[in-house]
């Protein structure tokens, strides 16, 4: 069955820290990749997607990720982090089957506090 | 609608009473996702309507779970003889045409979800 891991559940850094979080998945056909934010009291919104092209997807608020289908990786990263980047962050996966897709699973979150 | 609309956005039920949520979607957007998330256990899928297809209902936990889509648009989901196991927050999400690679078709827009509390 398809499935998303995120293996860091917490992760404390303090502001100006680099971040990286580990996103696997298991399929072997053709994925659509998101990660999905969840800041304190608001809903689950888009951080960014890869559908295809390059591996290495810019979102917003300088965040990125790559693509390494060898890996089944779509690891999230940012160079710097700030207070504002505390929230849950949800890695997610679909399967593409000729332009038709099934449905989004999601990992099971892992929470970011940026000590300021 | 602007966004994606559930109610209610708080419920607290008794053990064995029956609940409905339910989700307005965005106008247009013909998929339609439920997820439940609860603490340490993520976003947990439960079912997905997409277009006219049958849904994908390979997620509810049991066969006290179910969900409707009336006329392409709004959703049910009811939980029958609740329990306190089935406390959690209930998401609702829609996007456009499912489909074309590169499209927003799989950008799925969230509700702000209905928390349930069976006591």
């Amino acid at each position: 069955a398809q499935s998303v891991s995120q293996h860091n559940h917490h992760v404390i850094l303090s502001e100006a820290a680099s971040l990286e979080l580990g996103c696997n998945y298991s399929y072997g056909g053709t994925v659509n990749l998101f990660w999905y934010v969840q800041y304190p009291g608001q809903h689950l919104q888009l951080l960014l997607k890869y559908f295809s092209g390059d591996p290495l997807v810019k979102g917003i608020k300088g965040f990125e990720a790559e693509f390494i289908k060898s890996k089944f990786s779509f690891n999230l990263r940012k160079p710097s982090v700030q207070w504002s980047d505390t929230a849950e962050y949800f890695c997610a996966v679909n399967a593409n089957y000729g332009g038709a897709t099934n449905k989004l699973i999601f990992g099971t979150g892992t929470l970011l506090a940026v000590q300021p | 609608g602007a966004g994606v609309s559930q109610s209610p956005s708080n419920k607290v039920t008794e053990k064995g009473k029956d609940v409905e949520l339910r989700c307005d979607p965005i106008s247009g957007h013909t998929a339609l996702y439920w997820y439940r998330q609860s603490l340490g256990q993520g976003l947990e899928f439960l079912i997905y309507f997409q277009g006219n297809s049958a849904p994908d209902k390979s997620g509810l936990p049991s066969d006290r779970f179910s969900a409707e889509r009336t006329g392409g648009s709004v959703s049910t989901l009811t939980i029958q003889r609740t329990q306190q196991e089935d406390s959690a927050v209930y998401l609702c999400a829609s996007s456009p045409r499912s489909g074309a690679l590169g499209s927003g078709a799989n950008v799925l827009t969230f509700g702000a979800g209905s928390r349930l509390t069976v006591l």
